[in-house]
């Protein structure tokens, strides 16, 4: 039972690349969520998902995309990234409310 | 805008020492307050409160949720180097679909 699988683990991206992190989830969980951790942060919300089909922002969107077109899948795209986009990723998910699974992260540096 | 504010930010103990780690919310329509403790990678589930007065225990950590107050307590008693990690609290509330708003955490290192 993988849970929930993020990739990739690490990754060095320039200034003004494009990339997608990945997140999948085999435990049929409608809801999913990405979250950015900052140094000394708590996590921050960035987009989430009710179900294959629907997404809606978070608290921080901005430079980000998301897509559910399956519910096992939710990749987070980062266009253009830039050096605020320094962070580590986590993906979760969830049945209902709460009883959230996070993938074990994605540590981005944008240089 | 909800508001999860946790203190101390950080905390130096030494093993065998007994420590509590606050955590004070302001949230429309709050449905639960969770903790989680994070090490190297992902956090890990401790506790989710949902209602007043009831203390919430598994082994040497408890929790308590007081909302008339609006804070919550994290209680880790007779300490031990492996306790040492960042402990998140996190609140969900409003329309939810299961959307949490942290706290930016509690840095516990505990010395041998």
């Amino acid at each position: 039972n993988a849970g929930v699988t993020q990739t990739p683990k690490f990754r060095i991206l320039k200034i003004g690349q494009s990339m997608t992190l990945q997140c999948t989830q085999d435990m049929n969980h409608n809801y999913m969520y990405w979250y950015r951790q900052d140094p000394g942060m708590g996590l921050k919300l960035i987009y989430y998902s009710v179900g294959a089909g629907i997404t809606d922002k978070g608290e921080v969107p901005n430079g980000y995309n998301v897509s559910r077109s399956t519910t096992e899948d939710f990749p987070l795209r980062l266009e253009l990234a830039a050096p605020s986009q320094t962070s580590v990723y986590f993906c979760a998910s969830t049945p209902t409310d709460y009883g959230y699974t996070f993938g074990s992260g994605t540590r981005l540096t944008v240089v | 805008e909800d508001k999860v504010v946790q203190s101390p930010l950080s905390l130096v103990v030494h093993e065998g020492d007994t420590v509590t780690l606050n955590c004070s919310y302001e949230v429309t329509n709050f449905r639960s307050l969770l903790w989680y403790k994070q090490e190297k990678k992902a956090p890990t589930f401790l506790f989710m409160l949902t209602s007043s007065g009831i203390e919430k225990k598994s082994g040497r950590l408890s929790s308590i949720l007081d909302k008339k107050e609006l804070f919550s307590i994290l209680n880790i008693t007779a300490t031990q180097t492996g306790d040492s990690a960042i402990y998140l609290c996190a609140v969900g509330g409003g329309t939810s679909y299961g959307k949490l708003t942290f706290g930016q955490g509690t840095i516990l290192t505990v010395h041998p």
